[in-house]
């Protein structure tokens, strides 16, 4: 299956500060999206965005369809977004057909 | 209105019991979806079910039953679990095989 990798694992800010998030993907992919965990599992819908730029409110993402990476940016970046950020991707040619397939996360806390 | 509603929320059972998880969407999709989620590692997919038909199985162990009763419903039957099948079951449903994926709360289940 499509290999997806999220960089950094782990991360740090203080409250204000900015982020950029990245995932790389092995193969060409109809489906991304980027996801907000929080403390209580619930899985969050932040994008979908298989190609190209879109925002909304301090945070946007980009993805380069053809160079296979997606960019998670957060700006001013405040307590509550602490929390594991996934990106997962799908593709009709793999071997789970259209459903999505998780990167490890970015954990991140944001401190006061 | 773009909810999964996803019962119990949480779920405490032995060995030898029998249960089920249960999960519901009005918003019209026609795929739906079951992943398993152990602590601080990713969802991983377990069953798609596409125009109420089972369409991926993951290799999954017979002790984890679905059902799809119709285009609204998705249940997970489980019997003679072990412990190490105690993780946050997490449904999610998308308009078809393509499009993006919308996920409930989760159910968080214990197997004593």
């Amino acid at each position: 299956g499509i290999q997806v990798e999220q960089s950094p694992p782990d991360l740090i800010l203080q409250e204000g500060a900015n982020s950029t998030l990245r995932c790389n993907f092995s193969d060409s992919v109809n489906n991304l999206q980027w996801f907000h965990q929080n403390p209580w599992g619930q899985l969050i819908n932040l994008f979908y965005i298989p190609s190209g730029t879109k925002q909304n409110g301090r945070l946007s993402a980009t993805t380069v369809a053809t160079e296979r990476y997606s960019l998670l940016y957060i700006s001013s970046s405040q307590t509550t977004d602490s929390g594991v950020y996934f990106c997962a991707v799908g593709a009709s040619n793999s071997n789970s057909g259209y459903a999505l397939n998780f990167g490890k996360g970015t954990s991140l806390l944001v401190t006061p | 209105d773009t909810e999964v509603t996803q019962t119990p929320k949480h779920l405490v059972m032995g060995m030898t019991n029998k249960k089920s998880l249960k999960c519901e969407q009005h918003m019209g999709h026609r795929a739906m979806y079951w992943y398993k989620q152990k602590a601080k590692k990713p969802p991983e997919l377990m069953f798609v079910y596409s125009y109420e038909k089972l369409s991926i199985n993951e290799s999954v162990p017979s002790r984890f039953s679905p059902e799809c009763p119709n285009s609204s419903l998705l249940n997970l039957h489980l019997h003679a679990l072990q412990p190490e099948d105690s993780a946050l079951y997490l449904c999610a449903s998308s308009p078809g095989l393509t499009g993006e994926l919308f996920f409930g709360e989760g159910s968080r289940l214990t197997v004593l």
